[in-house]
Order: structure tokens, then C-alpha cells, then sequence
């Protein structure tokens, strides 16, 4: 089954810096990928989303690029701010979907004021 | 409209226990999918179902087993339970059943089985 990888754990960013968490991947037929935000006590929510047709996508502040070559994915968060605080999962789905969604392991985001 | 409804929030079982528990999905959507959520291993898949058929399945054991009402409810169960079943369960749904199509997930808040 896919295998993904993230990194780091733990990232401690001060304020108005950016943050960059990195995924790795294992099936090369993954096609669509995207990031969820998890903040203490709730629901995960779908931040930003990309699907293999595209090297990369922008809202705002965030932004995720995607290598297929090296199988790697990276969430950008640019000014960070104190509500930034939380734990992003990366998530991978094969396009066989057998495995359905297979979720990193989480990065918990802290941001210094 | 109402979000993803999961039913207890909260439970504490003995080890040997049976669990069922229960997810209302957001009106519309077919594809109800579980997740086990610990601290150390982030968020496991358990299961998707869409349209009353189980159409993944993740490496867990046959205790953990799951269905899909005709309404799009889905229920999730696990016999004798262990210790390390302790987790919140999450269930989400969406609007497609994946492959290229594959759409958000929303979440539920989640049931948080305790098993002493």
C-alpha cells in the first residue's frame, strides 16, 4: 500500500516567518493530494488541495507544490500568525484508491509570538 | 446544513467489549469513510463505503468491521476489544467516492473510546 512520510514533527516558526512541511510519497500512481488542519480539540479541515496534473497552487497564504519525479509535496504557510498554530496532515490517494486516503503522521506547528 | 454527526462522543469500554458506533454524514453525500485517529500513528484509514457497498478496507484486524444504511448512515463496530483500541474514531464524508474525482472530506468531531 502507499506509503507517505512527513516532516518534520514538530515546527516552531516565529511569528510573520513562513513554514514548510515536506511529504513524501511511495506510489507513483497517487493523484490526488492534499492538506488538512487539525487545530487542539477539533475536526480536521481541508486547507489546500492538488492534484497531479498541477505543479502548484496558491490561496492566500498558503501554498503546496508537487514533484511526481521525486514524489514529494510541500505545504508553504507565508506571515505566519498565531492561529496558524496546529498539527497539518499531508495526505496521499492512489489512483487505485484501495487504500483509501493515507495521512501523514502530522506536524504540529507551533508559532512564537 | 447540518455537518457530519458521530454518535457517542465520548465511551469508556472494558477490554473484551463490543463497540458500535454511529456516523450521520452531511446530507447529499454517499461516501462515508473511518479513521482512527492516536497520538503516535497521526490518522489510520479503517474503511469507505458508498452506497451501502465497503469499497476500501485498511490493515486492521477483523474486529474492526463496518456497514452503510440505504440512508447513507454508516456505523462502524469492534469486538473484543483491546487496549490499544483507545482513539478517537473519526468518520467523514463526501460527495465522491474517489479515484480521480476524489473530493473534500469533512470530518466529524469524532467518538473517543477509552478501553480499561
Amino acid at each position: 500500500g502507499e506509503n507517505v512520510e512527513q516532516h518534520p514533527s514538530t515546527l516552531s516558526v516565529q511569528e510573520g516567518d513562513s513554514a514548510v512541511i515536506k511529504c513524501t510519497y511511495s506510489d507513483s500512481a497517487s493523484n490526488y493530494f492534499p492538506w488538512y488542519k487539525q487545530e487542539l480539540g477539533k475536526r480536521p479541515q481541508l486547507i489546500i488541495d492538488i492534484r497531479s496534473n498541477v505543479g502548484e497552487k496558491k490561496d492566500q497564504r498558503i501554498a503546496v507544490t508537487l514533484n511526481k519525479t521525486a514524489k514529494h509535496f510541500s505545504l508553504h504557510i507565508t506571515e505566519t500568525q498565531p492561529e496558524d498554530s496546529a498539527v497539518y496532515f499531508c495526505a496521499v490517494y492512489s489512483g487505485g484508491g484501495a487504500d483509501g486516503l493515507t495521512f501523514g503522521k502530522g506536524t504540529h506547528l507551533i508559532i512564537q509570538p | 446544513k447540518a455537518g457530519v454527526t458521530q454518535t457517542p462522543r465520548y465511551l469508556i469500554k472494558t477490554r473484551g467489549q463490543q463497540v458500535t458506533l454511529s456516523c450521520s454524514p452531511i446530507s447529499g453525500h454517499r461516501s462515508v469513510s473511518w479513521y482512527q485517529q492516536t497520538p503516535g500513528q497521526g490518522l489510520q484509514f479503517l474503511f469507505e463505503y458508498f452506497s451501502e457497498t465497503q469499497r476500501n478496507k485498511g490493515n486492521f484486524p477483523g474486529r474492526f468491521s463496518g456497514r452503510q444504511f440505504s440512508n447513507s448512515r454508516s456505523e462502524m463496530n469492534v469486538s473484543t476489544l483491546e487496549l490499544g483500541d483507545s482513539a478517537l474514531y473519526l468518520c467523514a464524508s463526501s460527495l465522491a467516492a474517489g479515484g480521480s474525482n476524489t473530493g473534500e472530506l469533512f470530518f466529524g468531531e469524532g467518538s473517543r473510546l477509552t478501553v480499561l
